[in-house]
């Protein structure tokens, strides 16, 4: 079955540093985009960021774009979300999503990622 | 405030057609950008729904149904059903801002 697995829930301090993963099974990456999705307690769907394929190309929303770290690894088929400080505001479930170019539709997403930060 | 605005809520009894409506700029779905909607179960990863404006996956049930036109687009759910009541979201290419966006949600109660 092909699916994508996200790492594990996270509890940090803020300032702590972190990365969480989106593996891919039963498919390769290989030419398509990962794209990430943030969701807050409660609220709507929020998109982050997106990575091209061969890592040449990382869009970002304005939102995002001075918050987070977008990276890929496919030889072993997993894209990566990281901060490098992270906030209270960070508390949220991410989602990684799979897509055939930026324009067009996550046809694939992971479980989500439950990411707390707390002193 | 999203840039793709959605309602807040929707309701309809079983049986029932309901539509969701997702209102977006000339920058967006007025500029021709595909609108895509998903479908958000509680305590669950969204699922995708309707591609391109009007696209199934396989394994949709034809009662679900996209349409657009001029900054508007448009998801219908016939033949309600329980297993509907569920959060819907869509989202689009914004080429002024050059990042897809979502609309704010829209949930669905079953009566």
């Amino acid at each position: 079955e092909v699916q994508l697995v996200q790492s594990g829930a996270e509890v940090k301090k803020p300032g702590q540093s972190l990365k969480i993963s989106c593996k891919g099974f039963g498919s390769r990456f290989t030419g398509y985009w990962i794209s990430w999705v943030r969701q807050m307690p409660g609220k709507g769907l929020e998109w982050m960021g997106i990575i091209s394929p061969d890592f040449s190309d990382t869009k970002y929303s304005p939102s995002f774009q001075d918050r987070v770290t977008i990276s890929a690894d496919m030889s072993i088929n997993t894209a990566y979300l990281h901060w490098s400080s992270l906030r209270a505001s960070d508390t949220a479930i991410y989602f990684c999503a799979r897509h055939e170019s930026p324009f067009l539709a996550g046809d694939l997403w992971g479980q989500g990622t439950l990411v707390t930060v707390s002193s | 405030q999203s840039v793709l605005t959605q309602p807040p809520s929707v309701s309809g009894a079983p049986g029932q057609k309901v539509t969701v409506s997702c209102t977006g700029t000339r920058s967006n779905i007025g500029a021709g950008s595909d609108v895509h909607w998903y479908q958000q179960l509680p305590g669950r990863a969204p699922k995708l729904l309707i591609y391109g404006d009007h696209n199934r996956p396989s394994g949709v049930p034809d009662r679900f149904s996209g349409s657009k036109s001029g900054t508007s687009a448009s998801l219908a759910i016939s033949g309600l059903q329980a297993e509907d009541e569920a959060v819907y979201y869509c989202q689009s290419y914004d080429n002024s801002l050059s990042v897809s966006l979502f609309g704010g949600g829209t949930k669905l109660t079953v009566l």
